[in-house]
């Protein structure tokens, strides 16, 4: 298995407050990504980097900011929570060698936002 | 914008069958089409990726084909086993993958 690890894997939170979910990768992968998972739509994407500091905005966006200042950690921050971003967050990566790329997903985080 | 219909929701079979998985897309101008395997509270795991040269992939029991002009996957499944039990989900692009919302395959002992 591709080293992923999520942190936390679940949180329960209120709305407003702000949340920060944690993707750390041991591959030296070039690209992360954040999808979320939601009964009814599959899984969309929010963010994407590929490369530290390079970032770039998915489908679903809005009311996300990410961070990448490691080659390893990429952050997903839910600036002031709200009850539609309860969800199952995953964190993949891709070596980005070209458009071939397979993607390898971590383990995903359970946000419960009340 | 690209969208990916994946049909039936869920499907039931006998072990020992051999199955067909159907993924559709209405964007033909793709990279790659990938299958991943979801397992109850887990990850994604990578199956195949057919590139968008390729018309079809095998890795052991599994083998995906790929049709751009009528934009359609296949994934067909022989000899199906009970640890075959999972959500598979197609995806196509390169980097920013559009999910198709999966097909939960159940195969009873």
């Amino acid at each position: 298995d591709a080293g992923i690890t999520q942190s936390p894997r679940h949180k329960v939170t209120e709305t407003g407050t702000p949340v920060t979910l944690r993707c750390h990768q041991t591959e030296n992968h070039r690209y992360m990504y954040w999808y979320r998972q939601d009964p009814g739509h599959g899984l969309r994407l929010i963010h994407y980097s590929y490369g530290v500091k390079d970032t770039d905005k998915g489908e679903v966006s809005d009311g996300y900011s990410v961070s990448r200042s490691k080659t390893e950690d990429f952050l997903l921050t839910l600036e002031s929570a709200t009850s539609s971003q309860t969800s199952v967050y995953f964190c993949a990566i891709s070596p980005g060698q070209g458009t071939t790329d397979t993607q390898y997903f971590g383990p995903g985080t359970r946000l419960t936002v009340l | 914008k690209q969208e990916v219909t994946q049909i039936p929701a869920a499907l039931s079979v006998p072990e020992g069958e051999n199955l067909v998985l159907n993924c559709s897309f209405t964007d033909s101008a793709i990279y790659n089409l990938q299958w991943f395997r979801q397992d109850p509270g887990k990850g994604l795991t990578s199956l195949l990726l057919i590139q968008s040269s390729q018309r079809e992939q095998t890795s052991g029991r599994l083998n995906a084909s790929l049709d751009k002009s009528s934009g359609r996957s296949t994934l067909y499944i022989a000899a199906s086993q009970p640890g075959d039990s999972a959500t598979y989900l197609c995806a196509v692009g390169a980097q920013k993958l559009v999910f198709g919302q999966g097909t939960r395959l159940t195969i009873n002992p």
